[in-house]
């Protein structure tokens, strides 16, 4: 049981390139969520997913795109990289909320991209 | 959902119990609090979640407040493994987001 899985690990672009990362959980799990995390500034959610076919824009989603075209994976896209999208991306998921309401997360082991 | 305040740092001796404290003095009714860790490097693994009562697991005890105004994370007997950022998150079942503060780094002494 793998868990979540993200690909690649580690990317170096040029600004302006294009890119995505690849989140993949073999949890049947309904949600799933793309932070990023800044130094000294925690995670920060990009965007999430309530379900196959659905997102929804969190804190911080300009300059990033995103698709759950599959149950099992959610894809983070950069259209035009920028400097300042230089990050740790961590995926998570979470199984359908259960009648007491709690939603636990389990996390991917992030990726880092540095943008020149 | 709620905010929440925690301690930047804290120090804790190896053997000794680690209690991480966490205001959060306008949870709603609810409103669950959580507790995340981050160790150096790796992706945040979940500790343990309470609404009103105390919670135990193998990895923690949540001591949480009658008032729900703050809750107390224990780490029993904390080992150098446990140092890491400890977040405490706030969140209520009609959202599916988890917003993440800056959190407390423990580092746990030898």
């Amino acid at each position: 049981n793998a868990g979540v899985t993200q690909t690649p690990k580690f990317r170096v672009l040029k600004t302006g390139q294009s890119m995505t990362l690849l989140c993949a959980q073999d949890m049947n799990h309904e949600y799933m969520y793309w932070y990023r995390q800044d130094p000294g500034m925690g995670l920060r959610l990009i965007h999430y997913s309530v379900g196959e076919g659905t997102t929804a824009k969190g804190e911080v989603p300009d300059g990033y795109n995103v698709s759950r075209l599959k149950k099992q994976n959610f894809l983070l896209g950069l259209e035009s990289a920028a400097p300042s999208q230089t990050s740790v991306y961590f995926c998570a998921s979470s199984r359908q909320r259960t009648g007491s309401g709690a939603n636990v997360l389990t996390f991917g082991a992030g990726s880092r991209l540095t943008v020149l | 959902d709620a905010k929440t305040t925690q301690p930047t740092s804290m120090d804790c001796a190896e053997g000794r119990a680690a209690n991480l404290p966490c205001n959060h003095s306008t949870i709603s009714g609810n409103e669950y609090v959580y507790w995340y860790r981050q160790i150096h490097s790796q992706g945040p693994q979940y500790i343990i979640h309470g609404l009103k009562n105390n919670e135990t697991n193998e990895m923690a005890s949540l001591i949480i407040t009658e008032d729900r105004k703050s809750s107390t994370l224990i780490l029993p007997h904390a080992t150098l493994r446990d140092t890491a950022v400890y977040y405490c998150i706030v969140k209520g079942g009609a959202t599916n987001k988890l917003i993440f503060g800056t959190g407390t780094l423990l580092a746990v002494q030898p």
